[in-house]
């Protein structure tokens, strides 16, 4: 089946500053990536996804390129909020295996 | 608001008991998707169902077991609970199965004593 690794774990950044997190998977058939927020004790929040015919995609602050030769995809979150801090997870394929999550800490 | 509703919210029992969490999917959903959350483990899929058939299985344990019933609502039994089982439960709903956007329930919170 699918595995997928995101990096890192935690990112902390100052408040404007742009974050980065990345993630590999394994399966080159996959074809759909979708980006999830959790706030604490909240439900995963769909905000971006991507599917293997695009390369980049952008939403306001949030954007995600996918490489399928390198099987790596990123989410950028440019000029960070306070409201940003959350836990990300991406994920891969469908059913969809998630990574291990990053927690955003936005510094005010 | 997803649109995808649980019951229920949380739930406390012993061990060697069963529960029975429910997932109704957004209006015209027809794939139910159920995930485990556990403090050391991420969200790992645990079984799709789409209009009412098993279409996929991830790591669900023989002790759980799952159905999707014909107004689409789905259950996901868990039985002989161990302290192991505690955890967030999430349901996610999506339009087609080829479709993959997922939208998530707010969970049911299972904790065992």
């Amino acid at each position: 089946g699918e595995n997928v690794e995101q990096h890192p774990s935690t990112l902390s950044v100052q408040e404007g500053d742009s974050a980065v997190i990345k993630c590999t998977y394994s399966d080159s058939a996959s074809n759909y990536f979708p980006w999830y927020k959790q706030e604490l004790g909240k439900r995963p929040q769909l905000i971006i996804d991507i599917r293997s015919n695009v390369g980049e995609k952008k939403d306001q602050r949030i954007a995600v390129t996918l490489n399928k030769t390198a099987k790596h995809f990123s989410l950028h979150i440019t000029e960070t909020q306070p409201e940003d801090s959350a836990v990300y997870f991406c994920a891969a394929s469908s059913p969809l295996s998630f990574g291990a999550g990053t927690t955003v800490t936005v510094r005010a | 608001d997803s649109g995808v509703t649980q019951t229920p919210k949380h739930l406390i029992t012993a061990t060697g008991q069963r529960v029975t969490l429910r997932c109704s999917p957004r209006s015209g959903d027809l794939s139910v998707y159920w995930y485990q959350q556990s403090l050391d483990q991420g969200l790992q899929f645990l079984i799709q169902y789409y209009n009412g058939e098993e279409r996929a299985k991830g790591n669900i344990l023989e002790r759980f077991s799952a159905q999707q019933f014909p107004d689409l609502h789905s259950e996901l039994n868990l039985s002989s609970l161990e302290l192991g089982d505690s955890a967030l439960y999430f349901c996610a709903s999506s339009t087609s199965r080829s479709r993959n956007e997922q939208f998530f329930g707010p969970g049911t919170r299972l904790t065992v004593l």
